[in-house]
């Protein structure tokens, strides 16, 4: 069955650095999302990307938040310069179509930012 | 309702009991209702998607309800197993592509 898949599982970085999660939607989705989820608070909302553009963002992708689709597989976020405030688990997800109302989740990035 | 809301926040039931969780979510602007099975360390598996007011849905043991006017959907699980320990998580959409989650409901089901 086609699955989402995340690297790494665990990404430890020191406060200022850059990070780069990875994902690789579904093959045939064009639909492309990034959510996190601080420990002991909700699955919130970051990015939507089509079309090899951004579709919706939400207050918390700020200037040092970027996607890209580099080729036809991956799906990348990066964190120019990590705070404490950015470990969270982070998960990548991706649906066939805007409309289509299903999103499938990846297992998630742990990020620990020290 | 301006924030996706579930309850219990955890739960403990017995193999072979029947249990139920509650989500509220905004009714303005509605789309669509998501459930999720969340084990650890896993990806979180897509349930239901809901969209029409008196939805019901149904896989194997679990069932899904939807109130659009008043914002509730209902979560059923039939002759709980140990297998269905897992949190649940509900999330709203409405227009764009944003779900917004509630923080779940943790189920553990015991022998």
């Amino acid at each position: 069955e086609p699955e989402v898949t995340q690297t790494p599982s665990h990404q430890v970085t020191q406060m200022g650095q850059e990070v780069i999660l990875r994902c690789v939607p579904i093959s045939n989705h064009l639909y492309f999302y990034w959510y996190r989820q601080i420990l002991g608070q909700k699955v919130e909302f970051l990015v939507s990307f089509y079309n090899n553009e951004i579709s919706e963002k939400s207050e918390i992708f700020d200037d040092q938040f970027s996607v890209e689709r580099p080729d036809g597989s991956n799906f990348t976020l990066k964190i120019r310069s990590t705070k404490l405030e950015d470990s969270a688990m982070y998960f990548c997800a991706s649906s066939s179509s805007g409309t289509s109302n299903e999103q499938f989740f990846g297992p998630g990035t742990r990020l620990t930012v020290l | 309702i301006l924030n996706v809301e579930q309850s219990p926040q955890s739960l403990h039931v017995q193999e072979g009991d029947s249990t139920n969780f509650t989500c509220s979510f905004p009714s303005s602007n509605f789309y669509a209702l998501h459930w999720y099975r969340w084990e650890t360390a896993k990806s979180p598996e897509a349930l239901f998607v809901m969209t029409l007011n008196g939805d019901e849905k149904k896989k194997g043991r679990i069932s899904a309800t939807l109130n659009t006017k008043e914002g509730y959907s209902y979560l059923y699980i039939k002759g709980s197993q140990p297998e269905d320990s897992a949190t649940y998580l509900c999330a709203s959409r409405r227009a764009g592509y944003a779900l917004n989650f509630g923080k779940g409901t943790s189920l553990l089901v015991t022998p």
